[in-house]
């Protein structure tokens, strides 16, 4: 079956632009995730959907990152005033709780969008 | 709060050579530790996952044990191959924390020369 999808693949823009990230989750997987990878580095955690609403964003840089998932299916990364510094691999993930611990939940992973800000 | 530390690449090795790469954690409460590979031109894809301490998680040809004693998740194959050249990635969720949220190592990249 398809996977986690993501769109586009790659977005140069210049600083200050705006910019809007994509992700498609695997079907009927209730929980999605934003990480951000940068060059040389482990992804790291930006944001936790379960359903529609964002269950935890506390790794979002800062004030002009923002994303939704109005209908609990597609969500979007929203960066605003982009910098030079936000230039990175933005990965989105999915997964379905099985009813245990959803730490022991495998996490499906897109193949990411790169964000080249110049 | 979580960290998990692993060896620093890259590492080359020729075809059917044994290959350990060692992954070092720390946890605030009781985490469920994965590799995670991640292929030329692809996406992050599960390897192997434990959940508890000593189990052991296993995937084509790749093991690694949970050892909470050593907080420590290495990741081994008795015979590599050039198609195992990728970039390896340990990580953790915390079942006593954020556990949704996975914390990963730097990643090591592997070369395997024919």
């Amino acid at each position: 079956g398809a996977g986690v999808s993501q769109t586009p693949s790659n977005k140069v823009t210049e600083k200050g632009k705006y910019v809007e990230l994509r992700c498609d989750p695997i079907s009927g997987h209730t929980a999605l995730y934003w990480y951000r990878q940068s060059l040389g580095q482990g992804p790291e955690f930006l944001i936790y959907f379960q359903g529609t609403g964002a269950a935890d964003d506390s790794g979002l840089p800062n004030d002009r990152f923002f994303a939704v998932r109005p209908e609990g299916s597609v969500s979007t990364l929203k960066i605003q005033r982009t910098e030079r510094g936000d230039s990175a691999v933005y990965l989105c993930a999915s997964s379905n709780p099985t009813g245990l611990a959803i730490g022991t939940d495998t996490q499906y992973f897109g193949p990411g969008t790169r964000l080249t800000v110049l | 709060g979580d960290s998990v530390t692993q060896m620093e690449g890259p590492v080359t090795l020729s075809e059917e050579a044994f290959l350990t790469i060692n992954c070092t954690y720390t946890a605030t409460g009781y985490p469920s530790l994965f590799w995670y590979v991640q292929y030329p031109g692809e996406g992050l894809q599960l390897l192997l996952k434990a959940t508890k301490a000593d189990d052991k998680g296993s995937n084509k040809g790749f093991e690694a044990t949970y050892r909470k004693e050593t907080t420590s998740f290495h990741l081994e194959k008795g015979s590599v191959q050039v198609s195992d050249s990728a970039v390896y990635f340990c990580a953790l969720s915390d079942l006593w924390g954020s556990n949704y949220k996975l914390t990963f190592g730097k990643g090591t990249l592997l070369t395997v020369n024919p």
